[in-house]
């Protein structure tokens, strides 16, 4: 049962700390994505690769958030320093990056972030 | 400015009757929508999607209907059971050249069904 995998799913840390969230996408899939959801702006995409490179990061906040691949099978994403207002909950997902027919994207289960 | 809106926050239904979720967009460069169904504490799950040269796409009892002129898309799901109590999203994206465009999402209906 191939499956989108976030670690940790759960992170309360304090203001000005560094935050990394990890993601291991689906055996084969070449496309990850970054969103972030609040109840405010509901699910917002950060950024996202394909064949491990960075395609679209104009969601993200550069001064504070940084993401990568540094392998197929790991997407990285993190917040240096981290602020209140980045509590939300960050999903990973993954696709095959099909150029026709579009793409069906693959989520994880879900960071939870609380930054006091 | 929203390109893909869920008007509903909410919707209840009653268990074996139909329940209908909407979703407008305002991109005409959209060619692919999806629906997924997010349970609490869950990642969304892939439900159905449908291309922008088919109007309809049948699943079991998920259906979705496209009506490109209104650039309005509906699911139904028939009959409802209390197992579909979940929020539902409505997804697009744009094929730009041949590579798919990420996906913008709405803000959700959450779906309550009554036994």
């Amino acid at each position: 049962d191939a499956r989108v995998t976030q670690t940790p799913r759960h992170k309360v840390t304090e203001m000005g700390q560094e935050v990394t969230m990890r993601c291991q996408p689906i055996l084969g899939h070449n496309t990850v994505f970054w969103y972030r959801q609040t109840m405010m702006q509901g699910l917002e995409l950060l950024a996202y690769f394909r064949n491990r490179a960075p395609l679209d990061d104009s969601g993200m906040p550069k001064d504070r958030f940084s993401a990568e691949m540094p392998d197929a099978t790991l997407a990285t994403l993190k917040i240096q320093p981290s602020e209140p207002r980045d509590s939300a909950v960050y999903f990973c997902a993954s696709g095959l990056g099909a150029s026709v027919g579009g793409e069906t994207q693959y989520f994880g289960p879900g960071t939870r972030l609380l930054v006091l | 400015d929203q390109q893909v809106k869920q008007n509903s926050p909410s919707l209840s239904v009653q268990e074996g009757r139909i329940s209908i979720l909407n979703c407008d967009y305002t991109n005409s460069m959209f060619d692919y929508f999806l629906w997924y169904k997010k349970y609490p504490a869950e990642g969304p799950t892939f439900l159905i999607s449908i291309s922008s040269i088919k109007d309809k796409n049948e699943d079991g009892r998920f259906t979705v209907f496209l009506n490109k002129s209104a650039k309005h898309l509906s699911l139904h799901i028939v009959p409802s059971q209390p197992g579909d109590s979940a929020v539902y999203f409505c997804a697009a994206s744009a094929n730009y050249g041949g590579s798919q465009g990420n996906l913008i999402f709405g803000k959700g209906t959450k779906l309550s069904v009554k036994p």
